[in-house]
């Protein structure tokens, strides 16, 4: 069993409907959750934490956590073109800061 | 502050050729992480530091590559002999570890090296 497992997608949306992007990890400790996007020949970028249960928004993003099912989901609000990438789900379980990184979930965004 | 650096961006080599990749953290980091990406194997951590020491290395493919850290500014990967299969995009991370969790243990990624062995 891996890590942290995610659908690899692509998850096709027209532009300004709700992308929900969706990660579930295996150690129970895990302590902080992370999103990345990736877009195409470019380097990760954070775009959410959380490391608490419930929800956080930030502008058009919505982390969600529960521990108790071990899974954290992204919600993109009004999705634009632009927020076509690969998303990828980061779990720090607590040992000396290292990440568990899923595969990514490719992201269109269909105008 | 300038982000994580990396150099070269691109390296284009040929099998048996030995190649260095470089990474400079963000000032006041601790901790440096080196990660491979490929189409098949997606984001693999190969070696971490904290405070200039190795943590883990389980990740190191095999003998032939090779990391060092000799000062808190400065991180190499060297790969000696480099072969086709190493033909990835290298990123180098830094982060802080506060104490708990929060969002100071975040990694910022560097742009990348693109290595191509021939």
């Amino acid at each position: 069993q891996k890590e942290v497992e995610q659908n690899s997608g692509p998850l096709s949306v027209p532009e300004g409907a709700i992308a929900s992007l969706n990660c579930t990890y295996s150690d129970r400790g895990s302590q902080s959750f992370f999103w990345y996007r990736q877009y195409s020949g470019k380097s990760p970028e954070l775009i959410m934490f959380i490391y608490s249960n419930g929800d956080k928004e930030d502008g058009r993003f919505t982390a969600q956590l529960n521990k108790a099912s071990q899974y954290v989901s992204l919600l993109i609000r009004d999705s634009q073109p632009s927020d076509s990438a690969t998303y990828l789900c980061a779990v720090n379980r607590g040992d000396f800061n290292k990440f568990y990184f899923g595969s990514g979930t490719k992201l269109n965004v269909k105008p | 502050d300038a982000g994580v650096i990396q150099s070269p961006r691109h390296e284009v080599t040929e099998m048996g050729q030995e190649v260095t990749l470089r990474c400079k953290p963000i000032s006041g980091h601790d901790y440096l992480f080196w990660y491979r990406q490929t189409m098949m194997r997606g984001l693999e951590l190969l070696i971490y530091f904290n405070n200039n020491v190795p943590i883990d290395d389980s990740g190191m493919p095999e003998d032939r590559f090779s990391a060092k850290m000799p000062n808190a500014s400065f991180s190499t990967l060297k790969i000696q002999p480099s072969e086709p299969r190493d033909s990835a995009v290298y990123f180098c991370a830094s982060s802080f570890l506060a104490g708990g969790p929060s969002s100071t243990d975040t990694q910022y990624f560097g742009p990348g090296t693109r290595l191509t062995v021939l």
